[in-house]
């Protein structure tokens, strides 16, 4: 079946202005994370999705970063007023959301340059 | 805070070599621990999942085992191969089980 989609692939855009990066897990997964990774930095945390609801927004680094998630399928992660530092591949995984040790499983990402 | 380290950041080696890549963790608490493959522009590749009761996970070349009280996990790559080359990370739960923590990964270099 398929796996996870990301989109855009790729996103250039300029300093101040508005992105949004998709994510359409797997089928009939409960479970939706988004992670980012900087240029030689490990992966960090962004955000947790369990069906709609969001209990774990711990990751998120300002106000400026938001994320949703409709029918507890496609998720919108999106950064307002975007700055350099928000330079990063944007990665995002599903799970079945069942249990603690359920394999995550990781789309392509999403690159994004602020120039 | 849970902090993932792994050891060797880099690696190279000829073809056809034996291979330890090494994890550490300093929160014995956890469910679990994974190992993934990254290659160059790709997402992440799931390639073992050892739950915290057990010792050690296999699947083809690859053998991971996972000492919980010790905060250690071992991924061993045997025969390694140029199609190898890729970079390795290794991830435990945060035991809210809400999100994975990695290290910042082992890039291997298989030379034929």
């Amino acid at each position: 079946g398929a796996g996870v989609s990301q989109s855009p692939s790729n996103k250039v855009t300029e300093k101040g202005k508005d992105v949004e990066l998709r994510c359409d897990p797997i089928s009939g997964h409960t479970a939706l994370y988004w992670y980012r990774q900087r240029l030689g930095q490990g992966l960090e945390f962004l955000i947790y999705f369990q069906g709609n609801s969001a209990p774990d927004k711990s990751g998120l680094p300002s106000d400026r970063f938001s994320a949703e998630r409709t029918g507890e399928s496609v998720s919108t992660l999106t950064i307002q007023r975007t700055q350099q530092e928000d330079s990063a591949v944007y990665l995002c995984a599903s799970s079945a959301g069942l249990t603690h040790t359920d394999t995550q499983y990781f789309g392509p990402g999403t690159r994004l340059t602020v120039l | 805070k849970q902090e993932v380290t792994q050891i060797p950041a880099a690696l190279s080696v000829p073809e056809g070599e034996n291979l330890v890549l090494n994890c550490s963790f300093t929160d014995s608490a956890i469910y679990n621990l994974q190992w993934f493959r990254q290659d160059p522009g790709k997402g992440l590749t799931s390639l073992l999942l050892i739950q915290s009761s057990q010792r050690e996970q296999t699947s083809g070349r690859l053998n991971a085992s996972l000492d919980k009280s010790s905060g250690r996990s071992t991924l061993y790559i045997a025969a390694s191969q140029p199609g190898d080359s890729a970079t390795y990370l290794c991830a435990v739960d945060n035991q809210a089980g809400t999100a994975l923590i990695f290290g910042k990964g082992t890039t291997l270099s298989v030379s034929s």
